[in-house]
């Protein structure tokens, strides 16, 4: 248990449908984070968010909506997403966004996504 | 080219050591990482080194820092099949936006 949770751990969609990623964390840490895998490309940074404020926004597109309610749940909301979405979304936490996040990050297990 | 780069496979024999080896660009980067994913799963923080700092050690592992060269290395001694795993090496930016650049990851294989 790496104390980041993610839900569903699959998830194959229609590029019609609209779906929600979850992302949990009771590590008492205040950053949490979006991360794009996909193969042969280096992990790409989606959102953060610091004590609930989005504080960056990699040039996402709009068919990825990110939520943060309070500094222990992410969510990124999908819709009309593309073939070329699929990727592991893997969802992160760290301690703040500044000094304390020179610590190091905590990763969940990710999110593997299909876009049929 | 890349802000860090790693080469992207390394294959050993199991009980010999590996060495993981890094080039980053920031040369004022004061945190240097190395992180494991493991298959179908998440990254996982192995250990980190401050830039002040030319070795440290934590069991098999060995994380060496040469700064003047911009090149970290992960040592892993007597290494096992549960070793086998992808690798990412990481450098904290300057300027304060604190997110890490990560390289490509390099693949460990481990032979019997």
């Amino acid at each position: 248990e790496t104390g980041v949770t993610q839900t569903p751990r699959h998830l194959v969609m229609g590029m019609t449908n609209k779906k929600s990623l979850k992302c949990e964390q009771h590590l008492g840490h205040n950053a949490m984070y979006w991360y794009k895998q996909s193969a042969k490309k280096p992990l790409e940074l989606m959102f953060v968010y610091n004590f609930k404020e989005q504080t960056e926004n990699n040039s996402v597109p709009s068919r990825f909506s990110p939520e943060c309610p309070n500094s222990s749940h992410l969510f990124l909301h999908l819709h009309t997403l593309q073939p070329e979405d699929s990727a592991l979304y893997l969802c992160a936490s760290s301690q703040d966004g500044s000094r304390l996040a020179n610590y190091g990050y905590t990763f969940g297990s990710g999110t593997r996504l299909t876009v049929v | 080219g890349e802000d860090v780069e790693q080469s992207l496979f390394l294959s050993v024999r199991e009980g010999d050591s590996s060495v993981i080896n890094c080039t980053y660009t920031d040369s004022s980067s004061t945190y240097l990482y190395w992180y494991k994913q493991e298959p179908g799963a998440g990254l996982q923080l192995l250990t980190y080194i401050f830039s002040n700092m030319d070795m440290k050690q934590d069991q098999r592992l060995t994380v060496l820092l040469n700064k003047k060269d911009k090149h970290l290395s992960l040592r892993i001694a007597d290494t096992q099949t549960g070793d086998s795993a992808i690798y990412f090496c990481a450098e904290n930016p300057t300027g304060g936006s604190y997110i890490p650049t990560f390289g490509r990851g390099t693949s460990l294989i481990v032979h019997p």
